[in-house]
């Protein structure tokens, strides 16, 4: 019930392209869903985060879909740029009860010039 | 990575070996939580630990592994007697006393077991 379940693992995406990576998680309880950027030989930063209170949330270039009811959340990023070559992670916790972050496997994400 | 410091960056042992992992949180957190991860692999939660004390060790291994955060200094990640399945990068990450809130990630350990 803890799983975080993340797809497709890589993904290549021409410059000026849409990233799409889904994430699908089982516990009901789960209700705080960040993304983190990781870049090679650094540590995950934060990207962008959505609670189940809203479907959608936009931030620049990003925005994270959320479906309650299907227990399913994406990451979408419009106009992908090369310097957005790197692995995104999806996580879920229960957030007010400051339990441990899942996270997804992760997706590469290489953006072509 | 808002200031979360974690030595050594690499870190080299022989098998039997031990191996030590710091991990300074951000100044005023008292939250830590470890995370391995294996090459072309995720982030496997590790333990959660708030000053002095072990919240969640769920994700430790067993034997050989074992995690502390005292009242003055960092949190330390000890592993004894280290087998090549341990090379991995260790990742520390942190946040506030407020339970909702932004995990911030050091730049990880990296541990070669040779």
């Amino acid at each position: 019930q803890q799983q975080v379940k993340q797809s497709p693992q890589s993904l290549i995406v021409q410059k000026g392209g849409i990233s799409i990576i889904n994430c699908a998680y089982e516990n009901t309880a789960f209700d705080y869903f960040p993304w983190y950027q990781q870049f090679p030989g650094k540590g995950p930063a934060l990207l962008i985060a959505i609670r189940p209170d809203v479907s959608e949330k936009k931030e620049g270039r990003f925005t994270i879909s959320f479906n309650k009811s299907a227990k399913q959340f994406s990451l979408h990023i419009m106009d992908s740029q090369p310097g957005d070559s790197a692995t995104y992670f999806c996580a879920a916790n229960e957030e007010t009860s400051g339990s441990r972050l899942t996270f997804g496997e992760g997706t590469q994400l290489t953006v072509n010039p | 990575n808002a200031g979360v410091m974690q030595n050594p960056r690499h870190l080299v042992r022989r098998r039997g070996q031990e191996a030590r992992l710091r991990c300074s949180p951000v100044k005023g957190h008292s939250h830590v939580y470890w995370y391995r991860q294996l090459p072309e692999e995720g982030l496997k939660f590790m333990v959660y630990l708030q000053k002095e004390n072990i919240i969640d060790e769920s994700g430790m291994p067993k034997e050989r592994f074992s995690a502390e955060f005292p009242k003055e200094g960092p949190s330390i990640l000890r592993i004894q007697q280290v087998v090549r399945g341990d090379s991995a990068a260790y990742f520390c990450a942190t946040r506030g006393t407020k339970l909702s809130g932004e995990l911030f990630f050091g730049e990880g350990s990296r541990l070669t077991v040779l």
